[in-house]
């Protein structure tokens, strides 16, 4: 069984305050590792598909960075807002299996105090 | 822009009954998933589809479980008879290109009683 696992579990910030989270991966037959931001009651959204060892990715205020050989990625949100409370999942693919199972971790959930 | 549903929101059945959840995947996507995730866990992979068959499943995946694309918009996980333990969220996903970007449905909460 591939482990996927995320910390912190929960975080509460400020707004206005930037804050990181990391999800680790198993770094052997790596293939893709996702990102997807998921509000309660509504479709985990997807932010970033990640490939290459060293990528970098953003979309707004959230980037995302990529360390396959270690086994790592770090999701980075500047200036956190209220809206950005959700949960943050990620989910490694696998080269093994072609049409991409995921392996998710448990999320990490961030509250955005105003 | 175009999304996944599925129906129902939330079902409530009776141990040992059949259930039917249903998804309408991105109308260009071939690809197509269902994961669960029980209250508290992880999300779990159940089944890929494509091209009218299996892909690959989990373990979880046994023969009370059966998947089916009926026509060219639908998607269905059955559960023969369900158990207590069947009780989570189940998530429909699909995905223009396989291993890539795959886009998941608001899931169907089903509680077996």
């Amino acid at each position: 069984i591939l482990n996927v696992e995320q910390s912190p579990q929960s975080l509460h910030v400020q707004e206005g305050d930037s804050t990181n989270f990391t999800c680790s991966f198993p770094s052997s037959n790596f293939y893709a590792l996702h990102w997807y931001r998921w509000e309660t009651a509504k479709s985990p959204e997807a932010l970033f598909v990640m490939t290459l060892n060293g990528d970098e990715k953003k979309k707004g205020r959230i980037s995302a960075t990529l360390n396959t050989k270690e086994g790592y990625s770090y999701l980075y949100i500047k200036g956190s807002q209220p809206e950005d409370s959700a949960t943050y999942l990620c989910a490694f693919g696998n080269r093994g299996s072609t049409l991409g199972r995921l392996y998710f971790g448990r999320g990490t959930q961030l509250t955005v105090w105003p | 822009e175009p999304e996944v549903t599925q129906t129902p929101s939330h079902q409530v059945t009776q141990m040992g009954q059949e259930v039917i959840l249903r998804c309408v995947p991105i109308s260009n996507h071939l690809y197509f998933y269902w994961y669960r995730q029980i209250l508290g866990q992880k999300v779990e992979f159940l089944v890929s589809f494509y091209n009218n068959e299996i892909s690959e499943k989990s373990e979880i995946f046994d023969d009370q479980f059966s998947v089916e694309r009926p026509d060219g918009s639908n998607f269905t996980l059955k559960i023969r008879s369900t158990k207590l333990e069947d009780s989570a969220m189940y998530f429909c996903a699909s995905s223009r290109q396989g291993a890539r970007e795959q886009f998941f449905g608001p899931g169907t909460r089903l509680t077996v009683l």
